[in-house]
């Protein structure tokens, strides 16, 4: 996990309010990304960025948005969030598109 | 669709014994593998990877083995530990728009002491 920091670790919210998971790198990375992990899916790509302002979409995108603003930041918001949404977020980092990942410590999300 | 599995959700060892995790691919074109160990309550770390120029790769306690010709990734760690315990899963770089790798659902390793 070193050089990646997601923040907070731990979050419980209630249905309808809004989220935002962060993710702070110190490696210099072109390639953020956000994954969620859940049992019996394993983990599934939200959204990736392959530079700042430059986002797109991965396979489970609806109900979150992303921004990155600086190399080193990649916000993952969710406007409103939903049960379904209750998992574990994992923020990655690669050098290259398709190269092996770095992971943070993951964010324990809670939508109750 | 095309996606990489693992042929047995759970393992289980004694200490000292060698583990060997399977893992089948099914995209052809594929040309890059990678191996990751998640620890309970910690991200996925990375342990070893092999691109399709080559049939094995060693690290420090782990060899990495690919059959190309059955589609077939294997991760074998020799005298293996307690601290071995974790879910152990392969990714494949799927070259695929908007996905970077592919990731299989894993194999939980329980090394008994």
């Amino acid at each position: 996990d070193a050089g990646i920091t997601q923040s907070p670790r731990h979050k419980v919210t209630e249905t309808g309010t809004p989220v935002t998971l962060r993710c702070h790198q110190t490696e210099n990375h072109r390639y953020m990304y956000w994954y969620r992990q859940d049992p019996g899916h394993g983990l599934r790509l939200i959204h990736y960025s392959y530079g700042v302002k430059d986002t797109d979409k991965g396979e489970v995108s609806d109900g979150y948005s992303v921004s990155r603003s600086k190399t080193e930041d990649f916000l993952l918001t969710l406007e409103s969030a939903t049960s379904s949404q209750t998992s574990v977020y994992f923020c990655a980092i690669s050098a290259g598109w398709g190269e092996k990942l770095f992971f943070g410590s993951g964010t324990q999300l809670s939508v109750l | 669709g095309e996606s990489v599995g693992l042929h047995l959700p759970t393992l289980s060892v004694q200490e000292g014994d060698n583990s060997i995790i399977n893992c089948a691919y099914s995209n052809s074109a594929s040309d890059y593998f990678i191996w990751y160990k998640q620890e309970s309550g910690k991200g996925p770390q990375f342990i070893i990877d092999i691109r399709s120029n080559m049939d094995k790769r060693q690290g420090q306690r782990v060899t990495v083995l690919l059959n190309k010709t059955v589609k077939h990734l294997s991760l074998q760690i020799a005298a293996t530990q307690p601290g071995d315990s974790a879910v152990y899963f392969c990714a494949e770089n799927s070259n695929q728009a908007g996905t970077a790798l592919i990731f299989g659902k894993g194999t939980t390793l329980s090394v008994s002491s």
